[in-house]
C-alpha cells in the first residue's frame, strides 16, 4: 500500500545551523504538502507543491518536489528557536479521487539557543 | 485559529468505556478527516467523510466508528476502550474531498486509565 517515509525522525541543531528533512513515497504522488506542529499544538499547513521539480521558498524555508514526484525535502536556513516543532510531509496518491493524505511520521526539530 | 472546533479538549475515562468526540469543520468545508496521534507517533489516518458519506477508511479499529451529520459536524465514537487508545485525536476539514489543504482542529486528548 501507499507509504510515505520521512527522515530523520529527530534532529537537534544549534540556533543558526541549517536543517533538512526528507520525504520519500513508495508511489508517485499528485502533490506534496508540508505541515508544522508546534509542541502541544496541532498541524498547520505550510505549503503545497504540485509540479515535478518544483521549488518554493518561504523566507528561510525551501521546499522541493522531486522530478519523479516521489520525494520531497524541506530545508531551513539558519534555524531559530521559533522553528521548533515537528514537520510532516503528506501527499495525495496520484490518480486517486480521494482526499486522503498519506502522512510521513514527521521530523521533530529541536533548536538549542 | 483554523476554524475547526473539537470538543472536549480533554477526556479521562476507564477501560471498557465508550466516548464520543465531536468536530465542527470550518464554515463551508464539506470533508472531515479523523486522525489519531499517539506519543511520538505520526498522524494515523482513521476515516474521512464528505458531505455526509464515508469516503475513505484508514487504520480504524472495529471498536471505532464515525459519522457526519447533515449540518456537517462529525462524531467519532470509541468503544470498549483500551489503555492503548490513549492518544490525541485530531479532526481536520477541507473544502471538497480531493487534493486540498486540510485544516486541523486543536485535538481531543484522550486518557484511558
Amino acid at each position: 500500500g501507499q507509504q510515505v517515509m520521512q527522515i530523520p525522525q529527530y534532529q537537534h541543531v544549534q540556533e543558526g545551523e541549517d536543517f533538512t528533512t526528507y520525504c520519500n513515497s513508495s508511489t508517485t504522488l499528485s502533490n506534496i504538502q508540508w505541515y508544522k506542529q508546534r509542541p502541544g499544538g496541532h498541524p498547520v499547513f505550510l505549503i503545497q507543491l504540485v509540479k515535478s521539480g518544483e521549488v518554493k521558498k518561504q523566507k528561510r524555508l525551501t521546499f522541493q518536489f522531486g522530478e519523479a514526484k516521489k520525494n520531497s525535502s524541506l530545508h531551513i536556513t539558519a534555524t531559530q528557536t521559533t522553528d521548533v516543532g515537528t514537520y510532516f510531509c503528506a501527499g495525495h496518491a496520484r490518480g486517486s479521487t480521494l482526499g486522503r493524505l498519506y502522512f510521513g511520521r514527521g521530523t521533530q526539530l529541536t533548536v538549542w539557543p | 485559529d483554523s476554524g475547526v472546533t473539537q470538543t472536549p479538549k480533554h477526556l479521562i475515562t476507564a477501560t471498557g468505556q465508550r466516548v464520543t468526540l465531536r468536530c465542527s469543520p470550518r464554515s463551508g468545508d464539506l470533508s472531515v478527516y479523523w486522525y489519531q496521534q499517539s506519543l511520538d507517533q505520526g498522524l494515523q489516518f482513521l476515516i474521512q467523510y464528505y458531505n455526509g458519506e464515508e469516503r475513505a477508511k484508514g487504520n480504524i479499529l472495529e471498536r471505532f466508528s464515525a459519522q457526519q451529520f447533515p449540518d456537517l459536524h462529525s462524531e467519532l465514537n470509541l468503544s470498549s476502550l483500551e489503555l492503548g487508545d490513549s492518544a490525541l485525536y485530531f479532526c481536520a476539514s477541507s473544502v471538497f474531498d480531493r487534493g486540498e489543504t486540510q485544516y486541523f482542529g486543536p485535538g481531543t486528548r484522550l486518557l484511558v486509565l
